[in-house]
């Protein structure tokens, strides 16, 4: 069964310091997603990312985050200069399949996730 | 803005227990309604979902049904198994949209023992 799949599954960092959190998604979908989840919090939306640029993102996603898919598999979470609150696990997710229509509100399909310690 | 708010965790049942979590919303619209479970060690997955009201979503012996007069969404089961111990979320999406963020609930955390 196609699945997502997220590297690493755990990352120390030491604040201040770039950090990129990679993800290949389901490699015939359409839609990209990056969510976080506080330890203890409730999961929270960051971004999605549809046809090579942003579609969404929420107030989190400030200048210090971006996102890329730089070849036909990976989708990257890039964070500038890390902060002790950036402290979080991290979740890629997938969905869309081309045919289905941009009606349907489709299953969003989430990697295991990579917890991120900033130190 | 949208909201979804679950009942209170951890719970912590007997195997053959009936189960509900209970799950509220607030949205603009006929959202989509989701419920993800998360194993120790894994990520988020789609247990059952719901896109209309008074639809029920089944899965796994596990039931929710869309009430659009109450705005909630609970789960249930009959009958719960130790490997049901997870912790499970409520979630929703921008009505019939394909690409829509889901926004999701606090999660709860269930044991069951035998």
């Amino acid at each position: 069964e196609p699945e997502v799949t997220q590297t690493p599954s755990h990352q120390v960092t030491q604040m201040g310091q770039e950090v990129i959190l990679r993800c290949v998604p389901i490699s015939n979908h359409l839609y990209f997603y990056w969510y976080r989840q506080i330890l203890g919090q409730k999961v929270e939306f960051l971004v999605s990312f549809y046809n090579n640029e942003i579609s969404e993102k929420s107030e989190i996603f400030d200048d210090q985050f971006s996102v890329e898919r730089p070849d036909g598999s990976n989708f990257t979470l890039k964070i500038r200069s890390t902060k002790l609150e950036d402290s979080a696990m991290y979740f890629c997710a997938s969905s869309g399949v081309p045919g289905q229509g941009l009606l349907v509100s489709s299953e969003a399909f989430f990697g295991q996730g990579t917890r991120l310690t900033v130190v | 803005g949208d909201s979804v708010t679950q009942m209170e965790g951890p719970v912590t049942l007997s195997e053959e227990a009936f189960l509900t979590i209970n799950c509220t919303y607030t949205a603009t619209g006929y959202p989509s309604l989701f419920w993800y479970v998360q194993y120790p060690g894994e990520g988020l997955q789609l247990l059952l979902k719901a896109t209309k009201a008074d639809d029920k979503g089944s899965n796994k012996g596990f039931e929710a049904t869309y009430r659009k007069e109450t705005t909630s969404f609970h789960l249930e089961k009959g009958s719960v198994q130790v490997s049901d111990s997870a912790v499970y979320f409520c979630a929703l999406s921008a009505p019939i949209t394909s690409g829509s963020r889901l926004t999701f609930g606090e999660g709860t955390q269930l044991t069951v023992n035998p």
